[in-house]
C-alpha cells in the first residue's frame, strides 16, 4: 500500500519570498510522484510529475520539486512567489500501473503581499 | 480539446437516498477515475474505469458504484446516502497506458446530505 503524508497544513509566506512545501511518501513499489494545484471552486490542475530519470523536475510557473528516494521526499519548492500562486497543493503517488492515486492531504500556501 | 465536465455542480439530498453523478471525459482519454473530497481534506480515490470495466478501487463500500459508457463518460451512484457522504466528488480523465499518464480533473459536484 501507499500512503502520502504533507507535513505543513498550512503555510503563510511574504510576496516574493522562497517557500518549501513538504511531502513525504511510503511505498513497497517503485511510484510515481506528483503535485497538483487547486484554486478555489475549482478541480486539481498537474503541477509537475516525477516519472524516471533527474530527480528534479520544473513546472512552467517556478515551482520545482527534487525526488529523494532515500529520504522518500518529494518537496516542493519556489525561490519567489506571487500572489497568485496563493492555492491549496496537493502531493500524488501512484504506483506504476495506475490505477490508484493517493493524496496527501493538502498544504495551503497563503501569499502575503 | 473539451476538458472535463461534471454534472451537476451543486447537489442537496437527504439521508437514505439515492444519487448519480455524471462526468464527461476529456477528449481521447478512455480512463475515468473518481475522488471524493472531504471539506480540508485531499481526495480519496474511489475508483477506476477503463473501457467499461473497474479497473481499481479504493476503500469505499459497495453503494459507490459506477459506470463507463461507451463514448467514455462515467456515472457514480451512491446508495443509501449517509450524512458523512457530504463532499466535493471529482472526476478525473487520462489516457491510458499506466500511472505515468495524467490526470485531468473537472471542477465536481459539491453534494451536500442533511
Amino acid at each position: 500500500a501507499q500512503s502520502v503524508t504533507q507535513l505543513d497544513s498550512q503555510v503563510p509566506v511574504f510576496e516574493e519570498a522562497p517557500v518549501e512545501l513538504r511531502c513525504n511518501y511510503s511505498s513497497s513499489v517503485s511510484v510515481y510522484l506528483f503535485w497538483y494545484v487547486q484554486y478555489p471552486n475549482q478541480g486539481l490542475q498537474l503541477l509537475l510529475k516525477y516519472l524516471s530519470g533527474s530527480t528534479l523536475v520544473e513546472s512552467i510557473n517556478g515551482f520545482e520539486a527534487e525526488f529523494n528516494k532515500s529520504q522518500t521526499s518529494f518537496h516542493l519548492r519556489k525561490p519567489s512567489v506571487h500572489i497568485s500562486d496563493t492555492a491549496e497543493y496537493f502531493c500524488a503517488v501512484t504506483s506504476n500501473t495506475g490505477n490508484q492515486f493517493y493524496f496527501g492531504t493538502g498544504t495551503s500556501l497563503t501569499v502575503i503581499p | 480539446e473539451t476538458g472535463v465536465t461534471q454534472s451537476p455542480t451543486h447537489l442537496i439530498k437527504t439521508r437514505g437516498q439515492q444519487v448519480t453523478l455524471r462526468c464527461s471525459s476529456q477528449s481521447g482519454h478512455n480512463t475515468v477515475s473518481w475522488y471524493q473530497q472531504a471539506l480540508g481534506q485531499g481526495p480519496q480515490f474511489i475508483f477506476q474505469y477503463y473501457r467499461e470495466e473497474e479497473n481499481g478501487r479504493g476503500n469505499f463500500p459497495p453503494r459507490f458504484s459506477g459506470l463507463q459508457f461507451p463514448n467514455y463518460s462515467s456515472e457514480l451512484n451512491v446508495n443509501a446516502l449517509e450524512l458523512d457522504d457530504s463532499a466535493l466528488y471529482l472526476c478525473a480523465s487520462s489516457r491510458p497506458g499506466g500511472g505515468g499518464n495524467i490526470q485531468y480533473f473537472g471542477a465536481g459536484t459539491r453534494l451536500s446530505v442533511l
